[in-house]
């Protein structure tokens, strides 16, 4: 029981560039949110997703978009990396939306933008 | 925006001292109070969820207080030891929402 894991761990991107992060989780939550990390912030939600198929905005979503093709996958994209974007980047799973139930992190994707 | 404050940001303690900190979140519409202890190059690891005013919670060395009414949670650690040194989160929870997460105290315990 991997819990959930992340890909890549690091990251170095040139302003301008794509990429995908990859959040997996193995504990069929139904829940699985994309955070970012930075300094005196505390974690900011980008996107969440309620479902298959589903998927919805957070606090700070611009410049991010998000799929969940499978249940126990949630994709991060940037189209065009800025160097604003330069953080960590935490993904999270529970298995509903009651406030009872904690979230499960990954253990943290580390993007530089250059 | 909801705003879930914690102090203070940052604090170093001496082995064996012990210490505590606040969470501070809105009174109203309140539903659950989690923390989490968050160590250096680690992912966020969920200590308590506490859900009801005056929950006491206790694991070990470390326990935690709520007070929904006044809106604020206190987390306890007596006799710090090194390996207590991380940051630890509060999330404040209202039903059917997301998380909300404050900025966290980043404890030091020095040998």
């Amino acid at each position: 029981n991997a819990g959930v894991t992340q890909t890549p761990k690091f990251r170095v991107l040139k302003t301008g560039q794509s990429m995908t992060l990859l959040c997996a989780q193995d504990m069929n939550h139904e829940y699985m949110y994309w955070y970012r990390q930075d300094p005196g912030m505390g974690l900011r939600l980008i996107h969440y997703s309620v479902g298959e198929g589903t998927t919805a905005k957070g606090e700070v979503p611009d410049g991010y978009n998000v799929s969940r093709l499978k249940k126990q996958n949630f994709l991060l994209g940037l189209e065009s990396a800025a160097p604003s974007q330069t953080s960590v980047y935490f993904c999270a799973s529970r298995t509903g939306q009651s406030s009872y139930n904690e979230q499960f992190f990954g253990p943290g994707t580390r993007l530089t933008v250059l | 925006i909801l705003n879930v404050e914690q102090s203070p940001q940052s604090l170093h303690v001496q082995e064996g001292d012990s210490t505590n900190f606040t969470c501070s979140f809105p009174s109203s519409n309140f539903y659950a109070l989690h923390w989490y202890r968050w160590e250096t190059a680690k992912s966020p690891e969920a200590l308590f969820v506490m859900t009801l005013n005056g929950d006491e919670k206790k694991k070990g060395r470390i326990s935690a207080t709520l007070n929904t009414k006044e809106g604020y949670s206190y987390l306890y650690i007596k006799g710090s030891q090194p390996e207590d040194s991380a940051t630890y989160l509060c999330a404040f929870g209202n039903y059917g929402q997301n998380f909300v997460f404050g900025p966290g105290t980043r404890l030091s315990v020095l040998p």
